[in-house]
């Protein structure tokens, strides 16, 4: 039973469109973190927040942008979405990390 | 600087035989070390985690690690493998980054077939 909830599963979208995928928790976690993955391909870093009005770049630069407004969401924006923005977006949440609860992901596709 | 390095992008066991997929890390102090389990289209499953302690870890479906710190290695085994076994596989290390944090870092990854 996932206690990390991610929304939509599967997002197909035009070019130029904006897009917020969801990401909410309820385990009462600080930390949380948002990934993206290629098909097959490791996972890259792309934000991550220690709290409420805590948002920070990871190591892979993304067009994408994010906010913590409340404990639990921490949702991921893209202002206009491009073709190369299509893969698999995980979010995850930690307390002390000491290992990360994962999301099902997102798989966005632009067309 | 935390590195992962997991060796063989791609496995190929026959069913019911040993698995045995490697991970090396590099670290200057003792690290956190998981192994993380990914089916298609799905997120990435906590296995197994070696924090402190025993050096033999045993996570879920059968599967465990052992930490060596001489080889700085943290090796993922399962006496006999089961087509359901068949998956991505992410060996990760975790380490403290201040304010209260750790930051987890992912090996590439490996995928495991099974042949039935």
């Amino acid at each position: 039973e996932a206690d990390i909830y991610q929304t939509p599963r599967y997002l197909v979208i035009g070019t130029g469109k904006k897009i917020t995928l969801e990401c909410s928790q309820t385990m009462g976690h600080d930390k949380m973190y948002w990934y993206q993955q290629d098909p097959g391909m490791e996972l890259h870093l792309i934000h991550y927040s220690y709290g409420v009005n805590s948002t920070e770049k990871g190591d892979l630069s993304s067009e994408s942008t994010v906010s913590r407004i409340r404990t639990e969401h921490f949702p991921l924006t893209l202002e206009s979405a491009r073709p190369s923005h299509t893969s698999q977006y995980l979010c995850a949440s930690t307390d002390r990390g000491h290992g990360y609860t994962f999301g099902s992901g997102t798989r966005l596709t632009v067309v | 600087a935390q590195s992962v390095t997991q060796l063989g992008s791609h496995v190929s066991v026959s069913e019911g035989a040993l698995v045995l997929l490697r991970c090396n890390y590099s670290s200057s102090v003792p690290p956190y070390l998981f192994w993380y389990v990914q089916y298609p289209n799905q997120g990435l499953q906590l296995l197994l985690k070696y924090t402190t302690g025993a050096t033999l870890v045993k996570g879920i479906n059968g599967f465990e690690a052992e930490f060596k710190k001489s080889e700085t290695s943290f090796h993922l085994t399962k006496p006999s493998a089961h087509m359901s076994d068949a998956a991505e596989y992410f060996c990760a290390v975790s380490l403290y980054s201040g304010a209260g944090s750790y930051q987890l870092t992912f090996g590439k990854g490996t995928k495991l077939s099974v042949i039935p």
